[in-house]
């Protein structure tokens, strides 16, 4: 059982926009930690996708776009391309000193 | 280019030690708080072990506390991870990642920006 909850799967035909959820809680999202977001293709390692929040590092398209409010971030994915079918994670601190990732989501682009 | 390069993975039975490695390049390693996150086969990512710049500070997931004791050596742009007393649930890959860690005003944070690729540890009999 992962300390940050998100859906199992999402899925969204090519150029529709998809959002994953991510809820937490007030020991870790809630406290004020920022949420980061990664992105994992089938057989790679993990990939940086959103940092703070809603930051993208250089070299993300703008298509992907993060979100925080409360107990609770959000990955929102536009004009979906057959590329972006991986998994998802996110991921923040929590105050038992631990870094914590969610369940992941896997997206399915239809 | 910042790379991240595991070694050491393997097959291992219950009960049995391993030491897996990441070796560091394109960046001044010294600087970085690195860190250890494994993947279960099929299964999401866990964080495990942090490690500072300085090895001043280090801290473990409970379910690797007291097993698991991570290290790095700057000299040689290495980080380590000696895994003991190994379980069947251990059983993960095993990636090297960069962190990058401050304070936003509210809250400290920490994410990681480069990731290896990965060694894969087997615990079976």
């Amino acid at each position: 059982q992962s300390v940050l909850t998100q859906p199992p799967s999402v899925s969204g035909a090519p150029g529709q926009r998809v959002t994953i959820s991510c809820a937490g809680s007030s020991s870790n999202i809630g406290a004020g930690y920022d949420v980061h977001w990664y992105q994992q293709l089938p057989g790679t390692a993990p990939k940086l996708l959103i940092y703070g929040n809603a930051n993208r590092p250089s070299g993300v398209p703008d298509r992907f776009s993060g979100s925080k409010s409360g107990t609770s971030a959000s990955l929102a994915i536009s004009g979906l391309q057959a590329e972006d079918d991986a998994d998802y994670y996110c991921q923040s601190y929590d105050s038992s000193l631990s870094v914590v990732f969610g369940g992941g989501t896997k997206l399915t682009v239809l | 280019e910042v790379q991240l390069v595991e070694s050491g993975g393997g097959q291992v039975k219950p009960g049995g030690s391993l030491r897996v490695s990441c070796a560091a390049s394109g960046f001044t390693f010294s600087n970085y708080r690195m860190n250890w996150v494994r993947q279960a086969p099929g299964k999401g990512l866990e964080w495990v072990s942090y490690i500072s710049g300085s090895s001043s500070d280090i801290y473990y997931a409970d379910s690797v506390k007291g097993r698991f004791t991570i290290s790095r050596d700057n000299a040689k742009n290495s980080l380590y991870l000696q895994m003991n007393s190994l379980k069947a649930e251990d059983t993960a890959v095993y990636y090297c990642a960069r962190g990058r860690d401050g304070y936003n005003g509210y809250a400290a944070y920490i994410y990681f920006d480069y990731w290896g690729q990965g060694t894969l540890v087997t615990v079976s009999s």
